[in-house]
């Protein structure tokens, strides 16, 4: 079935490094692809999004490139705040497959030290 | 601004206690969710509904049960609380766009914090 794996955290960073969170996915169709950032004591909210391959979903300085060839969606920011504190999860919904359901990664950890 | 409000959130309950977890949401959305999340596991789905009084098992269903009587409510309901549903209760909602699942963004809620003693 379809799946998603991220790379485990934590991530710890200084202020001004750049990230990257890997992500890559299974998926028995065409899925779309979305970044979830949930930031201390509330719910996931949207980060970015792309819906076909080789978009770039991008917000807040955050971006990400749907790759079909290797099946990735990783995140990226060049410059991160200690504001981006926060777990990040990404996630995959592919209604090719005939469910409904959005599969979510495990999640991973971003800490930003000033 | 979409929102999604969940009536608590933090909830502690006894063992056997039957619990009633409340969503609402005030964006005409059609998909409903109720997800819990436990550290190192992610999100797990444990109910779906696409439509009133419709639901579909998700992932983790057992224990569990829901209920859709208006189209901006959905409530999961555990019938007789036990220690291991002790979690982070997540609802979301989403449009449907032409079909039950899709390529539509998810709204979360803040989420509910049950402890089960």
């Amino acid at each position: 079935g379809d799946s998603v794996t991220q790379m485990e955290g934590p991530v710890t960073l200084s202020e001004e490094a750049f990230l990257t969170i890997n992500c890559t996915y299974t998926a028995t169709g065409y899925p779309s692809l979305f970044w979830y950032v949930q930031y201390p004591g509330e719910g996931l909210q949207l980060l970015l999004k792309a819906t076909k391959a080789d978009d770039k979903g991008s917000n807040k300085g955050f971006e990400a490139t749907y790759r079909k060839e290797t099946t990735s969606f990783h995140l990226e920011k060049g410059s991160v705040q200690v504001s981006d504190s926060a777990v990040y999860f990404c996630a995959l919904s592919d209604p090719g497959s005939g469910t409904y359901k959005y599969i979510f990664g495990t999640g991973t950890r971003l800490k930003v030290l000033a | 601004d979409v929102k999604v409000t969940q009536s608590s959130r933090y909830l502690v309950k006894r063992t056997g206690e039957k619990v009633f977890l409340e969503c609402v949401q005030d964006m005409d959305h059609e998909n409903m969710f109720w997800y819990r999340q436990d550290p190192g596991l992610g999100l797990r789905l444990i109910y779906f509904s696409y439509d009133v009084k419709m639901k579909e098992k998700g992932d983790i269903p057992e224990g569990y049960s829901v209920s859709r009587e208006k189209k901006e409510r959905f409530s999961l309901i555990l019938e007789s609380a036990s220690t291991n549903q002790t979690s982070m209760y997540l609802c979301a909602s989403s449009f449907q766009a032409g079909g039950r699942g899709g390529r539509e963004t998810q709204y979360f809620g803040p989420g509910t914090r049950l402890l089960v003693l």
